[in-house]
């Protein structure tokens, strides 16, 4: 079975700071990995996904994310946070099932709070 | 990307009441959408997996005969909570599987208070 954890719940930051959200899976085949960003009362906007290729991945709104294989974790990170990035974040993998569709498995998610 | 809406975004209803939700894929079409229930300030979890002309897939320990789900077109699930009470109060949210992106496209959300 695949599972996701996110250690950090919280994650208090000064704006115009660098920030990581870390993110490590566990899977016994290969996996798609993403993640989301959910404002309050709204549902989830994906930052950015990892299918294969670079392990580097760029999202939206500045942020990247590295796949490492041999940690298994896929940490999210931006240079410089600005207010507006306050929010909950997910961090998520899927996983192929009969039928040809993807089933996602989410981490516990991290709150990410910007001060001033 | 796909966008894919939910309605109603709130509802407000009396225990013992049922209440319909639709997620609508508008400009793709889905043959799985997944429907998940969200507690406050923790993680999304899915209640079941919703296939076009079959019946939906739940997961352990949800009720299928409270939460009934239907997929009757590919751009359109519904969920059903029937005989709602209070302890079904929740925010749930639905999404679409696009298998040409690789992803799921999430809608917006429906806050349910039963009152």
């Amino acid at each position: 079975a695949q599972s996701v954890t996110q250690l950090d719940s919280q994650v208090p930051v000064f704006e115009e700071a660098p920030v990581e959200l870390r993110c490590n899976y566990s899977s016994s085949v290969s996996v798609y990995l993403f993640w989301y960003v959910q404002y309050p009362n709204q549902g989830l906007q994906l930052l950015l996904k990892y299918l294969s290729g670079s392990t580097l991945v760029k999202g939206i709104n500045g942020f990247e994310a590295e796949f490492n294989k041999s940690q298994t974790s896929f940490h999210l990170r931006k240079p410089s946070v600005h207010i507006s990035d306050t929010a909950e974040y997910f961090c998520a993998v899927n996983l192929p099932f009969t039928g040809g569709g993807n089933k996602l498995t989410f981490g516990t998610g991290t709150q990410l709070k910007v001060e001033l | 990307g796909a966008v894919v809406s939910q309605h109603p975004s709130r509802v407000i209803c009396k225990s013992g009441t049922s209440v319909k939700i639709e997620c609508r894929s508008l400009d793709f079409q889905a043959t799985t959408m997944f429907w998940y229930r969200q507690f406050p300030k923790q993680s999304l979890m899915l209640m079941a997996t919703s296939n076009e002309g079959s019946k939906a897939t739940y997961e352990q320990g949800v009720e299928k005969d409270k939460f009934l789900i239907n997929h009757a077109s590919l751009t359109l699930s519904t969920l059903t909570v029937t005989s709602a009470h209070p302890e079904d109060s929740s925010f749930y949210i639905c999404s679409a599987d696009s298998k040409a992106y690789n992803e799921q496209f999430f809608g917006p959300g429906t806050r349910l208070t039963v009152l």
